[in-house]
């Protein structure tokens, strides 16, 4: 079975530019999480999707992170502009509902470095 | 906002030795999950416990899940330079809530 796929794995950008980042769950889940793991910290959620509805997104700063998941399968995640303290690596993680003990199964994800 | 302790923050030890990891929080979990994670790679789930007083072995690791449901430890016997990696607790309040994740422990086991 497909694992859940994340691109790109490595990014690079300056501060004040965008950047966006592609998810692609595990086939028939229909829970996608996006989390920020910053540099020696666990990973934090910033927004959860079940099917293309959003369930959660408290902790997304939205005045420079946007995600969709338009036709409830793949998602993308932007940040626009970038700030120095988005460096981190972004996880996506998907799980076949948002039901009970929730066990999610994690990309490699995108490391961002912002400069 | 509900917090997830992880102590040790880190942690380096020799082959063979044991350790404990634990996980605490004030607040009560409906399930608690441990994960592994290597660099370069998301976290892959370890075990997932649900019962107050729950034992769950894993090969050389045993998970334990507090009586009141507020904490958990990770005991690893005999490590192996395999063992190491960053272990994270995370933990669900309500059944199909979000999980919050611990800050892990960064273990290092050397030959």
């Amino acid at each position: 079975e497909a694992g859940v796929a994340q691109s790109p794995r490595y990014k690079i950008i300056e501060k004040r530019q965008s950047v966006a980042f592609w998810c692609n769950p595990i086939s028939g889940h229909a829970t996608l999480y996006w989390y920020q793991q910053i540099l020696g910290q666990g990973p934090k959620l910033l927004i959860q999707f079940q099917n293309n509805g959003v369930v959660d997104d408290s902790q997304l700063p939205k005045d420079r992170f946007s995600a969709e998941r338009l036709k409830g399968v793949d998602s993308t995640l932007k940040i626009q502009p970038a700030k120095l303290e988005d460096s981190a690596v972004y996880l996506c993680a998907s799980s076949l509902s948002s039901g009970i003990h929730n066990e999610q199964f994690f990309g490699p994800g995108t490391r961002l470095t912002v400069l | 906002t509900q917090l997830l302790e992880q102590s040790p923050q880190f942690l380096s030890i020799q082959e063979g030795e044991n350790l404990t990891v634990y996980c605490n929080s004030s607040s009560v979990f409906s399930s608690l999950q441990w994960y592994r994670q290597e660099p370069g790679e998301g976290p892959v789930l370890l075990v997932t416990v649900v019962t107050g007083g729950e034992v769950k072995k894993l090969k050389r690791l045993t998970f334990q899940f507090g009586d009141a449901r507020k904490d958990s430890s990770l005991h690893i016997t005999a490590a192996q330079p395999g063992d190491t990696g960053l272990y994270l607790c995370a933990g669900e309040w309500n059944a199909g809530n979000m999980l919050t994740f611990g800050g892990g422990t960064r273990l290092m086991v050397k030959p």
